[in-house]
């Protein structure tokens, strides 16, 4: 079984600003780990994901994270937010053992970018 | 990317009716789908793993009899609420896995009245 933890529910910062959302994960087998982004209303879409190979991943609008197996973090940053990356963030994992694995969710990190 | 299609996006019924909840995958075959209902400004909760062909695998707490999921083909899962109540409102989301991804629909938006 896995279980994931995001640091910080809520997280302001003004824009242009960097930031970092905080994961750490629990798992006593292999794992992928995964961030999503989720608009009001909407589902969720992803913005990057470790699989294996380089610790730092890059995602899409310039948003990276990197995998630090010793401390089981996944940490997501931005050097610099925009207005529309105001969104709530979920860190989620799941196991390598089967393709139709469930994903573990954390709990989210609302994200607001001021002017 | 992979295409998950959800429908509808938002739907109001009245207390005591049923609600189905269609959920497809576009351009991919999804032996397994999974079943989501988040609440406002919480995380998704995990409802049900949908398999083709068989049975859904329910979570411990949620009614089988109240949320009945049916994945008759490769492409295609539902999720009908049975007589619906005021707290069965919430955000439903459907969720189909891709290789290693997961390719999530639009949600739903389920009021009851």
């Amino acid at each position: 079984a896995q279980s994931v933890t995001q640091l910080d529910s809520q997280v302001p910062v003004f824009e242009e600003a960097p930031v970092e959302l905080r994961c750490n994960y629990s798992s006593s087998v292999s794992v992928y780990l995964f961030w999503y982004v989720q608009y009001p209303n909407q589902g969720l879409q992803l913005l990057l994901k470790y699989l294996s190979g380089s610790t730092l991943v890059k995602g899409i609008n310039g948003f990276e994270a990197e995998f630090n197996k010793s401390q089981t973090s996944f940490h997501l940053r931005k050097p610099s937010v925009h207005i529309s990356d105001t969104a709530e963030y979920f860190c989620a994992v799941s196991g390598r053992e089967t393709s139709g694995s469930r994903l573990t969710f954390g709990e989210g990190t609302q994200l607001t970018v001021n002017p | 990317g992979a295409v998950v299609s959800q429908h509808p996006s938002r739907v109001i019924c009245k207390s005591g009716t049923s609600v189905k909840i269609e959920c497809r995958s576009l351009d991919f075959q999804a032996t397994t789908m999974f079943w989501y209902r988040q609440f406002p400004k919480q995380s998704l909760m995990l409802m049900a793993t949908s398999n083709e062909g068989s049975k859904a695998t329910y979570e411990q707490g949620v009614e089988k009899d109240k949320f009945l999921i049916n994945h008759a083909s490769l492409t295609l899962s539902t999720l009908t609420v049975t007589s619906a109540h005021p707290e069965d409102s919430s955000f439903y989301i459907c969720s189909a896995r891709h290789l290693t991804e997961a390719f999530f629909g639009q949600g739903t938006r389920l009021t009851v009245v």
